[in-house]
């Protein structure tokens, strides 16, 4: 099955710190990826929504300045969480779609701690 | 009211048990997902559906459009099925929006 590759799975770094975490669709070309949010025990919530070679869509309540998404390519998305401070810590999940009717496949997921 | 509700919110079974987990949505939608979201966090997506039944192994899942509801069952349980199962259905009126319920944790235990 199509396989979605989420890098780093786990950091840990101080505040101020900028941090970047690349998404990869392996074996299919995504035309959208995903980023979503975490928090301990509730469910996902959509960051944004990135199209290949345009800019994201940002949900609201989302700070585009805050979470630089970039989708260079079909395959590779990356959302860089700018300045990070304690509240930016959370679990941020990608994923990414082939087409339209395609379902999402997701990566594993990224543990981001801000000290 | 949300937008998609699951129930139940937590369980617990004992292995080889039957289980049914439900999920029903208020908004118009062109296909329902459901996801398994293990400890670790990771996410696999185990059906999409838009009508009827479909079946992997010993997961099934069926949706009936005209009520807004599916179920995912799951045959003969297994410790291994621990995890969190997630309902998120895509918005017809929307090429990108999907919501999401607030998950089922389910616990099999030996």
């Amino acid at each position: 099955g199509a396989v979605v590759s989420q890098h780093p799975s786990w950091v840990i770094c101080k505040s101020g710190t900028s941090v970047k975490i690349e998404c990869r669709s392996l074996d299919f070309q995504a035309t959208t990826m995903f980023w979503y949010r975490q928090f301990p025990k509730q469910s996902l919530m959509l960051m944004a929504t990135s199209n290949e070679g345009s800019k994201a869509t940002y949900e609201q309540g989302v700070e585009k300045d805050k979470f630089l998404i970039n989708h260079a390519s079909l395959t590779l998305s990356t959302l860089t969480v700018t300045s990070a401070h304690p509240e930016d810590s959370s679990f941020y999940i990608c994923s990414a779609r082939e087409g339209g009717w395609e379902p999402q496949h997701f990566g594993d997921g990224t543990r981001l701690s801000i000290l | 009211k949300n937008e998609v509700e699951q129930s139940p919110q937590n369980l617990t079974a004992q292995e080889g048990e039957f289980i049914t987990i439900n999920c029903s949505y208020s908004v118009g939608i062109s296909a329902l997902h459901w996801l398994q979201q293990h400890p670790g966090g990771g996410i696999v997506s185990l059906f999409m559906l838009s009508s009827g039944k479909k079946k992997h192994g010993r997961l099934i899942a069926t949706i009936n459009i005209q009520e807004k509801h599916s179920s995912l069952h799951i045959t003969a349980s297994h410790p291994r099925d621990s995890a969190v199962y997630i309902c998120a259905v895509k918005l017809k009126t929307s090429y990108d929006k999907v919501i999401f319920g607030p998950g089922t944790s389910l616990s099999v235990i030996p």
